[in-house]
């Protein structure tokens, strides 16, 4: 099993919308539309934030929408907010009935 | 409400086993698949075991496979992580966390506990 692949890193001002890439194979990402997002504040557990490729949790902003396209999904974060800043991490439902996860990506707000 | 917490981690040497549990309260345990994630110090999120609502079917990463037993005794509402020959790669803060659908396996994870530290050192 091998990793998703994020961006390490990406940052955006308040206000802005950002956009964290997770890319995988045939196998997992392009072949299942189980995909998933996850957010991880600082010495948390993480949250399920996006499941199914775009589908949000009750109670989760809409300010965060999923889409996928080939074997590379996408998260968007709209109208960035102080309290977006944390871990990110992509899932994916692979092919021999296991889960990958993403590298992670660290937004920042500057 | 809702809850899952984990125990049993702790400081252990390389070659040794430990057990992990997990107690569930606050919705019927039998009726959801559960995983385990673990996360190394600074590092993302692994996946690393499932085992489904009903017990029948697990599924392990390709790194445990054979050293880890994911198993649940759901008259006690628990779910266990039984580590085998343990090596320094696998010191971590292990989460459990319950698959988001009822009698079904979804992918996804909608409630977790907040973790049990592993840390296997000599």
């Amino acid at each position: 099993q091998s990793a998703l692949t994020q961006p390490a890193s990406v940052s955006g001002s308040p206000g802005q919308s950002i956009t964290i890439s997770c890319t995988g194979t045939s196998s997992d990402v392009g072949g299942y539309n189980f995909v998933s997002w996850y957010q991880q504040h600082p010495g948390k557990a993480p949250k399920l934030m996006i499941y199914d490729v775009s589908k949000r949790p009750s109670g989760f902003s809409n300010r965060f929408s999923g889409s996928k396209s080939g074997n590379t999904a996408s998260l968007t974060i709209s109208g960035l907010q102080a309290e977006d800043e944390a871990d990110y991490y992509c899932s994916s439902y692979t092919s021999s009935s296991t889960l990958d996860f993403g590298t992670g990506t660290k937004v920042t707000v500057l | 409400q809702v809850q899952l917490v984990e125990s049993g981690g702790g400081v252990v040497q390389p070659g040794r086993s430990l057990r992990l549990s997990c107690a569930a309260s606050g919705f019927t345990f039998s009726a959801y698949g559960m995983h385990w994630v673990r996360q190394a110090p600074g590092k993302g999120l692994e996946w690393v075991a499932v085992i489904w609502y009903d017990g029948i079917n697990t599924y392990y990463e390709d790194s445990v496979k054979g050293r880890f037993t994911i198993s649940r005794d759901n008259s006690k509402n628990t779910l266990y992580l039984q580590m085998n020959s343990l090596g320094a790669e696998d010191t971590a803060v292990y989460y459990c966390a319950r698959e988001r659908g009822s009698y079904i396996y979804l992918y996804d994870m909608d409630v977790w506990g907040r973790g049990t530290t592993v840390t296997v050192s000599s």
